[in-house]
């Protein structure tokens, strides 16, 4: 299957600071990525998509001045976390799709302190 | 609103004990059906899916689900768990068309005692 992949696996940093996190395409081209986050003992909220080439697009209560996304090639999305607080502390995964299939990234652990 | 619901949040189950994870969904228009399995510290991963035919389908690992539509469910089955299906177990929807973008049932833990 197509291989997604998310850097870092984990991440610690400090109120007030910015966190990238990246989303690679490893063995395929995707115009569209998605993000999500996982609070613990739930479910995945979908974020935003990632689209290559113009802006993202954020669902319903998510700011988008502080989670910024972008998607500059066909293999890479980054999502920044900006001003960090301990509230945006959560688990964020990627996706993308390959025909009728998505295929998730590891995720990464942001612990902000 | 668009939601997906599973009733079961937590099952604990002996070796080879059968199972059944329910899954209901909110969904305007047609929708694609999908079960996610989680192994700790791994992917999400594809168990199975219901695009379209028949209704009953058959995943990976001795996995599989029903769509009832009347009963806008698509419940997960396995006839014998083993102690390697501990996991996290999420059921999805998404609008046919729109593969990429999920809508992700609350997970159930599965837990698979030797």
């Amino acid at each position: 299957g197509a291989v997604v992949s998310q850097h870092p696996s984990w991440v610690i940093c400090k109120s007030g600071t910015s966190v990238k996190i990246e989303c690679r395409s490893l063995d395929f081209q995707a115009t569209t990525m998605f993000w999500y986050r996982q609070f613990p003992k739930q479910s995945l909220m979908l974020m935003a998509t990632s689209n290559e080439g113009s802006k993202a697009t954020y669902e319903q209560g998510v700011e988008k001045d502080k989670f910024l996304i972008n998607h500059a090639s066909l293999t890479l999305s980054t999502l920044t976390v900006t001003s960090a607080h301990p509230e945006d502390s959560s688990f964020y995964i990627c996706s993308a799709s390959v025909n009728t299939e998505a295929f998730f990234g590891q995720g990464t652990r942001l612990t902000v302190v | 609103a668009q939601s997906v619901s599973q009733h079961n949040h937590h099952v604990i189950l002996s070796e080879a004990a059968s199972l059944e994870l329910g899954c209901n969904y909110s969904y305007g228009g047609t929708v694609n059906l999908f079960w996610y399995v989680q192994y700790p510290g791994q992917h999400l991963q594809l168990l199975l899916k219901y695009f379209s035919g028949d209704p009953l389908v058959k995943g990976i690992k001795g996995f599989e689900a029903e769509f009832i539509k009347s009963k806008f469910s698509f419940n997960l089955r396995k006839p014998s768990v083993q102690w390697s299906d501990t996991a996290e177990y999420f059921c999805a929807v998404n609008r046919v068309g729109n593969t990429g973008k999920l809508i992700f049932g609350q997970g159930t833990t599965l837990q698979v005692k030797p």
